[in-house]
């Protein structure tokens, strides 16, 4: 099947400092990615869209300038938190759908957990 | 936007018995319906999904069904085993062309041996 990985799993920074994620489809191509953010126990929210080639776009609510989206291949998406703080400590997950198979089915990564000192 | 809800927030069955889990969403154009399982800490698992233009569909112990008019759709685990314990999100897919997912706020499934 399908599978989408992530780098790092996990990482703690201090705050005022930028982390960069990694998404990665490795058995397809993926024209369009997405980025969630999961609080503890609590669902997934979508932060954005990312579109291969062209700009991202970012769900109400979510600063653009701050979750920095780049997809420069068919397969790899990056955001990158800029200037972290406390509060955006969480748990990220990206997800991908197969642009040459069924299109409705997104298969996710294994997620980032990211805390902030 | 598309709005799913979802019902219950946790359930405690016993081993063996069937686990029913509800979602409602707003949008009469959504059209794609997965259902996922996330054990702590790991990825969301797809475990099913129906379609629009389906009212049922089984895999093995698990099943879902959507009624489009109602806008709600739902997912029927049998026979259930301590292995099937984990929170369950729904989602929906909604208007043509933002293929982008709307979850429910999941529900804590504990199967008791």
């Amino acid at each position: 099947g399908a599978v989408v990985s992530q780098h790092p799993s996990r990482v703690i920074c201090k705050s005022g400092t930028s982390v960069k994620i990694e998404c990665r489809s490795l058995d397809f191509q993926a024209t369009t990615m997405f980025w969630y953010r999961q609080f503890p126990k609590q669902s997934l929210m979508l932060m954005a869209t990312s579109n291969e080639g062209s700009k991202a776009t970012y769900e109400q609510g979510v600063e653009k300038d701050k979750f920095l989206i780049n997809h420069a291949s068919l397969t790899l998406s990056t955001l990158t938190v800029t200037s972290a703080h406390p509060e955006d400590s969480s748990f990220y997950i990206c997800s991908a759908a197969d642009r040459g198979q069924n299109t409705d089915t997104q298969y996710f990564g294994p997620g980032t957990r990211l805390t902030v000192l | 936007g598309e709005n799913v809800e979802q019902h219950p927030s946790t359930l405690s069955v016993q081993e063996g018995d069937s686990a029913v889990i509800k979602c409602t969403y707003s949008d009469s154009a959504s059209n794609y319906f997965p259902w996922y399982k996330q054990e702590l800490g790991k990825r969301p698992q797809l475990i099913i999904d129906i379609r629009s233009n389906v009212g049922e569909k089984k895999d093995q112990r698990i099943a879902v069904t959507l009624n489009k008019t109602a806008k709600h759709f739902s997912l029927h685990i049998t026979e259930t085993q301590p292995e099937d314990s984990a929170v369950y999100f729904c989602a929906a897919r909604g208007k043509t062309g933002r293929r982008a997912l709307t979850f429910g706020s999941g529900t804590r499934l504990q199967v008791q041996p």
